[in-house]
């Protein structure tokens, strides 16, 4: 059973603070990964992609990966009340080609 | 990034219509994409196409048919609208792994 786990949250920060998403995944020889933002209402929207092991940076966004953990993150800094939304992580397990989303974690911040 | 194109962006229509769900997208991908989600509910691929004339059924079971004619057209039809139809349905296209997701449809079957 191919599956991307997410806390559904909702995750509470306050404006200017770091919001932390945590998202496991099950199948250790996946090597595709994704951020999307989904607005209630709206379509997901792609933040982010990261392939390789480490940190990967873009603006105020940042995705962390540990394969060996099965394990991808997303740092959000200077969180700001606009960033209020529904973060999916989705993954291309190995040897698929299709991409698998988690459940998605609510984020609110409260400024 | 893709330019992806869903008409309706809503529809009501009472049941046992028939439906037909568009989306276009001019970036030439050919790869394309059905997911339905309903309101704070996680999002299940229904339909997808490598390219013309493929066509795929999803992981979730779905009464509507698709079709792939030509690169930039996917439409999605249901042939007898229920109430159980209503949702939000998403139309994806890719290049290479990377998904962009149109603005939607969101269909209420009364």
């Amino acid at each position: 059973q191919k599956e991307v786990e997410q806390n559904s949250g909702p995750l509470s920060v306050p404006e200017g603070a770091i919001a932390s998403l945590n998202c496991t995944y099950s199948d250790r020889g996946s090597q595709s990964f994704f951020w999307y933002r989904q607005y209630s209402g709206k379509s997901p929207e792609l933040i982010m992609s990261i392939y390789s092991n480490g940190d990967k940076e873009d603006g105020r966004f940042t995705a962390q990966l540990n394969k060996a953990s099965q394990y991808v993150s997303l740092l959000i800094r200077d969180s700001q009340p606009s960033d209020s939304a529904t973060y999916l992580c989705a993954v291309i397990f190995y040897n698929t080609d299709k991409l698998i989303f988690g459940t998605g974690t609510r984020l609110q911040v409260f400024p | 990034e893709a330019d992806i194109y869903q008409t309706p962006r809503y529809l009501v229509i009472g049941t046992g219509k028939k439906i037909t769900l568009e989306c276009s997208q001019t970036m030439g991908h050919d790869k394309m994409y059905w997911y339905q989600q309903d309101p704070g509910m996680e999002l299940h691929l229904i339909h997808y196409s490598y390219g013309v004339n493929s066509t795929e059924k999803g992981d979730l079971s779905s009464e509507s048919t698709v079709s792939r004619i030509r690169t930039e057209h996917f439409p999605l039809t249901l042939e007898s609208a229920r109430p159980s139809h209503t949702s939000q349905y998403l139309c994806a296209s890719s290049i290479q792994e990377t998904q962009y997701f149109g603005p939607g449809t969101r269909l209420l079957v009364l």
